[in-house]
């Protein structure tokens, strides 16, 4: 298997667009997860799925944000508008459960809002 | 409200001289703390899972312990490879699937 897979790598936006941040999880993992990463807040759940259904959004910062997983293979995060505090690099990560196994991440997403 | 404290925030050492690296954690029951090594403009890749105070894990020159309120991460005899940040991270026990992480550790193994 690839591992987990994300696109694009880097994003470069301006103020006030839209983003979207792709997500192909590890066939079998039933549960995928979003996470945020920067040097202030470190590493942030931001939202999590089970079986293509949202369990838990708790860490999803504001409305601006939305997640969906409209299938087992792919999962959408999307920000409108963007904005510069949302810069930060976004890890998508999947597991075959929610317990005690490892999750494995993919490469990130550096996004960059100007 | 839970919380993850690593330290120290950055550890430089020689080839060859152990150290360890502490997770200190305050969480209402804890399912499992787990650590993770990160490279520079990579994801996070598992390491361990620890479930009870007591246990302890092991691979390669990596060692985990567990108690009530700490985790350690000893490194024996590191290497160049070695060098990473170490992130730790809980999991509560009325939070499944969430992980909460540490700031982590930086850790620079010089030949």
């Amino acid at each position: 298997d690839a591992g987990v897979i994300q696109s694009p790598r880097h994003e470069v936006t301006e103020m006030g667009q839209e983003v979207t941040l792709r997500c192909k999880p590890i066939s079998g993992h039933d549960y995928l997860f979003w996470y945020r990463q920067t040097m202030m807040r470190g590493l942030e759940l931001l939202i999590y799925f089970n079986n293509n259904v949202p369990i838990d959004d708790s860490g999803m910062p504001e409305d601006r944000f939305s997640a969906k997983m409209p299938n087992a293979s792919f999962s959408t995060l999307k920000i409108q508008p963007s904005e510069p505090r949302d810069s930060a690099v976004y890890f998508c990560a999947s597991s075959f459960d929610a317990g005690g196994t490892e999750q494995f991440f993919g490469p990130g997403t550096r996004l960059t809002v100007l | 409200e839970d919380q993850v404290t690593q330290s120290p925030e950055a550890l430089r050492l020689q080839e060859g001289e152990s150290s360890s690296l502490n997770c200190s954690y305050t969480v209402s029951g804890l399912r499992g703390l787990f650590w993770y090594r990160q490279d520079p403009g990579k994801g996070p890749e598992f390491l361990f899972t620890l479930y009870s105070a007591g246990e302890e894990k092991e691979k390669e020159r990596l060692k985990a312990t567990l108690t009530k309120k700490e985790s350690f991460l000893h490194i024996t005899a590191p290497k160049p490879e070695d060098s990473a940040t170490y992130l730790c991270a809980v999991q509560a026990g009325d939070s499944w699937g969430k992980l909460q992480f540490g700031a982590g550790t930086q850790v620079v193994v010089t030949p």
